[in-house]
């Protein structure tokens, strides 16, 4: 079975700096999606941002980019100019290509600093 | 487009009890995804409904069980409710499973707690 794994339980970050949110997975599939999803307190889980694996490209939506490393299976998350309402919990979550189910990891509780 | 909606929102039981969750996807999709969130275990899959059939199933006892209506609409139902049930349970919803671009949408959550 794949898992996620997320090292970092909690995080800090000045407002207006940037933070990397890490990230490592294990499979034995090629092709799989990636997502970083956004948890504000007692607010619903969003998408942050996605990945496909076959491309090599790295996504970027505005302030959120991630660095992924296939090779590596590692697919962090980077938030520049950080912003308070940043302040979220982050999940981390791998999907198969063919299959339904995701996988999250267990979170990176994110604290902005103004 | 109204999102993915959960009711109750929250929820007192007492042990040996059994609840039942309710989650309307939104309007189109076809799949509901279930999910236990409690701390420090993230986010853990439970099932996944599609056209009325569960077509993946987490590792959970039988105790959890769940049906998809032909409008979409899930239930989730625990028998027999224990302490370690309390958590925060999630349903998330996608248009289909054979987009390229596949993505859940989840609902604000049930939060159950067991006494």
């Amino acid at each position: 079975a794949q898992t996620v794994t997320q090292s970092q339980p909690e995080m800090s970050v000045q407002e207006a700096e940037t933070v990397t949110l890490s990230c490592t997975y294990d499979t034995s599939e090629s092709d799989y999606y990636l997502f970083w999803y956004k948890q504000p307190p007692s607010r619903q889980m969003i998408l942050v941002i996605r990945q496909e694996a076959y491309k090599q490209q790295n996504a970027t939506e505005n302030r959120f980019s991630v660095n992924f490393q296939k090779a590596a299976k590692s697919f962090s998350l980077k938030i520049s100019d950080s912003q308070l309402g940043d302040a979220a919990m982050y999940f981390c979550a791998y999907r198969s290509w063919a299959g339904n189910q995701f996988y999250f990891g267990t979170g990176t509780s994110l604290t902005v600093i103004p | 487009k109204a999102g993915v909606t959960q009711t109750p929102r929250y929820l007192i039981k007492t042990r040996g009890q059994q609840v039942t969750l309710s989650c309307s996807p939104i309007s189109g999709h076809r799949s509901v995804s279930w999910y236990q969130q409690t701390p420090g275990q993230g986010l853990q899959f439970l099932f996944e409904y599609f056209s009325e059939t569960q077509r993946n199933k987490g590792n959970f006892p039988g105790r959890f069980s769940g049906r998809q209506f032909s409008n979409s609409r899930s239930e989730m139902n625990v028998s027999t409710l224990e302490l370690g049930d309390s958590a925060l349970y999630l349903c998330a919803s996608s248009l289909s499973t054979d987009s390229l671009t596949y993505e859940q949408y989840f609902g604000p959550g049930t939060r159950l707690t067991v006494t």
